[in-house]
C-alpha cells in the first residue's frame, strides 16, 4: 500500500467555523508534512512530524493547528480561517527525514473559506 | 537565501523530446527531487539526484552538476499525459525541501 488518503476532498466553510483535515497512511513511514498550495505556486511547508513529534513549525498562524494522535494519522485542525486561507492542502509522509527519501502525497484537500 | 529558478511554460509536441532546466541556489545542498503534477491533483515523485550525472527511468532522465547547481528532467518520447507541472525540490543542509515555482508543460499534438 504506497497510498496516503486525505478526507475530505472538499471542504467550504465560514470564517467562524471549526474544522478538521484528516491524513492517513499506513506505509510504516515516520514523517509526516502539511503543505499548503495555492494556484500556480509550489507547495509551502507547514509542519512536519517526525516520530510523533512535532519536528518543524514554519512560522504558521495559530489558527492551524496541527496534531499526530499515532505514527499513521495527521490532523489539521481549523479555526477562525481568512478568505486567504483558501488552498489546496496537501499531507505527505516519507520514511523518515533523511535527504535520500521522497515524499508521497494525498489527493489534498481543496479548501474554500467564505 | 534559497532560490531555485526553472522556467515558467515549456510547450512540445508529442512523440519528441524535451528538456526542462532547473538551477539551485541554496544552503547545503543534500539531494535534488523532480515531481510531476497533473493540474488539481498531489504532486508524484519522478527522481531524486544526489550524485553528479544522469539517472534514466525509462522515458525520463535526469542530471545533476553539483558545481553547476544544475539539474535537467529529460522526458523522451512524449505522451498527450506528460502534460503537467514539473517541479525541482532540493533538501537544503536543514534537510528541508525546498521547491521551485514549478515548469508548466503542454504538450501539442
Amino acid at each position: 500500500d504506497t497510498e496516503v488518503t486525505q478526507t475530505p476532498k472538499h471542504l467550504v466553510m465560514g470564517m467562524t467555523n471549526k474544522k478538521s483535515l484528516k491524513c492517513e497512511q499506513h506505509m510504516g513511514h515516520r514523517a509526516m508534512y502539511w503543505y499548503k498550495q495555492k494556484a500556480k505556486k509550489p507547495p509551502e511547508l507547514m509542519f512536519v512530524y517526525s516520530y510523533e513529534k512535532l519536528s518543524i513549525n514554519e512560522s504558521v498562524p495559530s489558527r492551524f493547528s496541527p496534531e499526530c494522535p499515532n505514527s499513521s494519522l495527521l490532523n489539521l485542525h481549523l479555526h477562525a480561517l481568512q478568505p486567504e486561507d483558501s488552498a489546496l492542502y496537501l499531507c505527505a509522509s516519507s520514511q523518515g527525514l533523511a535527504e535520500s527519501y521522497e515524499q508521497y502525497f494525498g489527493p489534498g484537500t481543496r479548501l474554500t473559506v467564505t | 537565501g534559497q532560490n531555485i529558478d526553472q522556467p515558467t511554460e515549456m510547450t512540445a509536441t508529442e512523440g519528441a523530446i524535451v528538456q526542462i532546466n532547473c538551477t539551485y541556489q541554496t544552503s547545503g545542498f543534500n539531494g535534488l527531487f523532480w515531481y510531476q503534477q497533473h493540474a488539481g491533483e498531489a504532486p508524484t515523485f519522478l527522481s531524486y539526484n544526489v550524485l553528479d550525472g544522469l539517472e534514466e527511468k525509462g522515458r525520463f532522465s535526469s542530471f545533476l552538476s553539483r558545481s553547476k547547481g544544475y539539474s535537467y528532467l529529460l522526458l523522451k518520447e512524449l505522451q498527450m499525459k506528460d502534460s503537467a507541472s514539473y517541479l525541482c525540490a532540493v533538501t537544503d543542509s536543514n534537510y528541508q525541501l525546498i521547491w521551485g515555482a514549478g515548469t508548466k508543460l503542454i504538450i501539442k499534438p
